[in-house]
């Protein structure tokens, strides 16, 4: 079965820096799916940004990317410049190939320090 | 990207009663959607896949007499709890993919938060 290890229950930035979020899974498949889902106060999954297993290429979205290491099986969320509006749990989230649901991980609970 | 919507987004029901709760894809069809149950601080779990037109799948631990779900259309599943005690209390998120769209994630509704008193 797969599973997905986030280690970091809670992490702190200062408004404007750097921070990296980790995100370990175990899986014996080789065509799969990473996410990063924000959840914000309101609850609603936002998603972050994906990764599909069968690209090496790192994915980014603007302030956003991943440090994707498949022989690893890591797959880190980097945010860049952060943002007030940043603050929110962040699940990291696996789904496989052939299938559209989702294995979460614990979460990381980011703050943005002002 | 397309829009998934919960309802109800808060519910509370007394001890013993039942509750639905409903989740429509609103601009696309889904043949499959996705029933997960957040307790307060932690993960999403997965309870449950909803098929449409077949019986649910249900995750090892899940009642499936306690939560029963129908998913009778392409656009709407409905997750029924019976006979609801306060342990039941939880968030209750939906997904469900497009059909016909080519997207890689599933898309999920805002939530419904369920209070057994």
């Amino acid at each position: 079965a797969q599973t997905v290890t986030q280690s970091q229950p809670e992490m702190s930035v200062q408004e404007a820096e750097t921070v990296t979020l980790s995100c370990t899974y175990d899986t014996s498949e080789s065509d799969y799916y990473l996410f990063w889902y924000k959840q914000p106060p309101s609850r609603q999954m936002i998603l972050v940004i994906r990764q599909e297993a069968y690209k090496q290429q790192n994915a980014t979205e603007n302030r956003f990317s991943v440090n994707f290491q498949k022989a690893a099986k890591s797959f880190s969320l980097k945010i860049s410049d952060s943002q007030l509006g940043d603050a929110a749990m962040y699940f990291c989230a696996y789904r496989s190939a052939g299938t559209y649901k989702y294995i979460f991980g614990t979460g990381t609970r980011l703050k943005v320090l002002a | 990207g397309a829009v998934v919507s919960q309802h109800p987004s808060r519910v509370i029901c007394k001890s013993g009663t039942s509750v639905k709760i409903e989740c429509r894809s609103l601009d696309f069809q889904a043949t499959t959607m996705f029933w997960y149950r957040q307790f307060p601080k932690q993960s999403l779990m997965l309870m449950a896949t909803s098929n449409e037109g077949s019986k649910a799948t249900y995750e090892q631990g899940v009642e499936k007499d306690k939560f029963l779900i129908n998913h009778a259309s392409l656009t709407l599943s409905t997750l029924t709890v019976t006979s609801a005690h306060p342990e039941d209390s939880s968030f209750y998120i939906c997904s469900a993919r497009d059909l016909w769209g080519e997207d890689t994630e599933a898309f999920f509704g805002q939530g419904t938060r369920l209070t057994v008193v």
